[in-house]
């Protein structure tokens, strides 16, 4: 009953580096959604999908791409990792009213 | 467009008291309200949500909601918190049932022995 597992846990960057993190759902949810979260500001979205093959543009987009060739899989890329893109990031899912969150992933970049 | 605040960021409380975390929200449209909770080191768990219907939304652990949409708020409340109540709280609003969240800044409950 794994629900949401995003890989990896932790990670610490270097400036200019790129990487993907990845979320997975077992819950045949339509709806995936990527947040970062930061001191202060909530949650704050960054890019979402509604089905397998489209994605979308959340509040704050810029420096992150995503993919969602699979249902059950919403991957999301930093091109040239900056030190503003330091955070925990978060991957949900839903297919109704509800959203189920992972357990983060908390990416330092130096 | 749509916006949350909550009003305190931090709520110290003692154990077996009553608290209440305020939520603000604006929107020009139908509202879809929740209340989310972060324990350390985790993802948020759901709460409570009003979609529709009675304005008193009873949730989890002992929590209940007011929606009032002439002072467009949704205050979280708890009768007696216990100390397995510390955590982060976070109110969020969506403009439809199924859709992307907008969340507010979160509410650190701490209820002390």
């Amino acid at each position: 009953n794994a629900g949401v597992t995003q890989t990896p846990k932790f990670r610490v960057l270097k400036t200019g580096q790129s990487m993907t993190l990845l979320c997975a759902q077992d819950m045949n949810h339509e709806y995936m959604y990527w947040y970062r979260q930061d001191p202060g500001m909530g949650l704050r979205l960054i890019h979402y999908s509604v089905g397998e093959g489209t994605t979308a543009k959340g509040e704050v987009p810029d420096g992150y791409n995503v993919s969602r060739l699979k249902k059950q899989n919403f991957l999301l890329g930093l091109e040239s990792a900056a030190p503003s893109q330091t955070s925990v990031y978060f991957c949900a899912s839903s297919a109704g009213s509800r959203q189920h969150f992972g357990d983060g992933t908390r990416l330092s970049i130096l | 467009a749509q916006s949350v605040t909550q009003l305190d960021s931090q709520v110290p409380v003692f154990e077996e008291a009553p608290v209440e975390l305020r939520c603000n929200y604006s929107s020009s449209v139908s509202v879809y309200l929740f209340w989310y909770v972060q324990y350390p080191n985790q993802g948020l768990q759901l709460l409570l949500k009003y979609l529709s219907g009675s304005t008193l939304v009873k949730g989890i652990n002992g929590f209940e909601a007011e929606f009032n949409k002439s002072q467009t708020s949704f205050h979280l409340r708890k009768p007696s918190v216990h100390i397995s109540d510390t955590a982060e709280y976070f109110c969020a609003v969506s403009d439809n049932q199924g859709g992307k969240l907008i969340f507010g800044q979160g509410t650190e409950l701490s209820v002390k022995p």
